[in-house]
């Protein structure tokens, strides 16, 4: 399977727990996005990376959470002290370097659901 | 005013139904635009790209109008396997050139 994969694809833990999500990109992509998405809303932009190069990061994400990609390839993303406001789906997708008639197409993983007890 | 505004719908219409879903951005300068599918507790999946031109993918129409800021999706002959959440995503609606934004998606359900 060489599309984004996703590690946990589930899981539950108590208020207060640290929990950390991993992403693998597809091979060929450089950029790698995460997001957060809760029912009925969309997938809300949390941080963006160029290879290993972190350029954007949302006011959504508060201090408490952190993300990676150290070598440029998969990325991790991690939520200290959980609150049950965190859970969601946590969503990763990536892309390759801009095609300039698709623009910027993104590809997702099956995503993380999180659930703060 | 949020960023990329879509009517969540639902929207229930019956097999063979022709339905049309708008979105509209506030970003004038946001550069790339595109339809996503989403079933329930699943990722969201690459519909189509919006072309300035306007695309068709089989039943499948997009069109964006830059002046009005809006790009619009078009289903026609309405299958059950249509019922779902349309997303709609624009590039560059937050000013990032390379940030996809989506919209909080439209629930399409299609019966017999």
């Amino acid at each position: 399977d060489t599309g984004v994969s996703q590690d946990p694809r589930h899981k539950i833990t108590k208020r207060g727990q640290n929990v950390t999500f991993r992403c693998d990109p597809i091979s060929e992509h450089n950029r790698l996005y995460w997001y957060r998405q809760t029912l009925g809303q969309g997938p809300e932009f949390l941080t963006y990376f160029q290879n290993e190069a972190q350029l954007e990061k949302s006011r959504l994400l508060s201090n408490r959470f952190s993300a990676e990609r150290p070598k440029g390839s998969f990325s991790t993303l991690e939520i200290q002290r959980t609150e049950q406001g965190d859970s969601a789906m946590y969503l990763c997708a990536s892309s390759p370097t801009r095609d300039r008639r698709s623009g910027n197409t993104i590809y997702f993983g099956e995503g993380s659901w999180l659930t703060v007890v | 005013r949020k960023e990329v505004e879509q009517d969540p719908g639902p929207f229930n219409v019956p097999e063979g139904a022709t339905v049309a879903f708008n979105c509209t951005y506030s970003n004038s300068a946001s550069q790339s635009f595109f339809w996503y599918r989403q079933d329930c507790r699943k990722e969201p999946k690459l519909l189509m790209s919006v072309y300035s031109s306007g695309n068709e993918d089989g039943r499948f129409t997009a069109q964006l109008n830059r002046a009005s800021q809006y790009i619009s999706l078009l289903i026609r002959d309405s299958k059950l396997s249509d019922s779902a959440t349309y997303l709609c995503v624009v590039n560059g609606a937050s000013g990032g050139s390379y940030i996809p934004t989506f919209g909080r998606g439209t629930s399409l359900i299609v019966h017999p």
